[in-house]
């Protein structure tokens, strides 16, 4: 059964990267039939799409992010990555990796709460 | 970027009666192949978003068949017949035809 495991800090200051991985089980990020996904959701707001990769290495970021963000994948390690440059109290927020097929995203991480914070 | 509205924003609910949410694209979400790329997710309380409906009218492995959706174009509709108290949380459609990936506002639904 595929599970996904986020991790990293909970506590980032302004200005830093925010850095985070996805612990992939239950399945390969080799896999060529879905994409790997990030998505935030800030406190008390809707949910955020952050960027997706491709098995390949092909990523796609939201413009709204792409000149901060930087979707990575380990093979060796079944995990992919999220990076989040020049972090603001704005970007705090409980980040979710997940699989994506075609369309749907059927597979979501627990969650993990980020906050940006001196 | 493509718009998803959803309304109403809070739904209250009473068990056994049934609930329509409206999510409107401002762009048609039907692809050359004749699928919608519109999906339907619940985040009940403290958990994680969970798939209910793919493509428009499709549902996910485990749903129950009181969930349905359709809809075509830009309008949308998930319907829940017969309410049961689990299915309290935030309601989210989501469009997947372009990039960047969208989701609406979201439709809390109480008992």
């Amino acid at each position: 059964q595929l599970q996904l495991q986020e991790s990293g800090p909970g506590l980032v200051k302004p200005s830093e990267t925010l850095s985070l991985t996805c612990t992939v089980s239950g399945a390969s990020v080799s896999d060529s039939d879905y994409y790997w996904v990030w998505i935030r959701q800030s406190p008390g707001k809707g949910l955020e799409w952050i960027g997706s990769i491709y098995y390949g290495g092909s990523t796609y970021y939201n413009p709204s992010l792409k000149s901060r963000v930087t979707i990575s994948v380990d093979k060796s390690k079944n995990q992919f990555s999220l990076r989040l440059s020049s972090v603001t109290a704005a970007d705090t927020a409980v980040f979710y990796c997940a699989r994506r097929g075609l369309t749907a995203i059927p597979s979501w991480g627990q969650g993990t709460l980020v906050t940006v914070s001196s | 970027d493509i718009v998803l509205t959803q309304s109403p924003l809070f739904l209250p609910v009473t068990p056994g009666e049934s609930a329509s949410i409206s999510c409107r694209s401002s762009q048609s979400l039907l692809f050359s192949n004749g699928y919608h790329y519109l999906d339907w997710y619940l985040q009940k309380p403290g958990q994680s978003p969970q798939l209910l409906i793919y493509l428009g009218s499709n549902r996910a492995s485990g749903v129950p068949d009181r969930f349905s959706g359709s809809g075509s174009g830009t309008e949308f509709t998930l319907k829940i017949s017969r309410v049961e108290a689990e299915d309290v949380g935030v309601y989210y459609c989501k469009q997947a035809l372009h990039n960047p990936l969208t989701f609406g506002g979201g439709t809390k639904v109480e008992i």
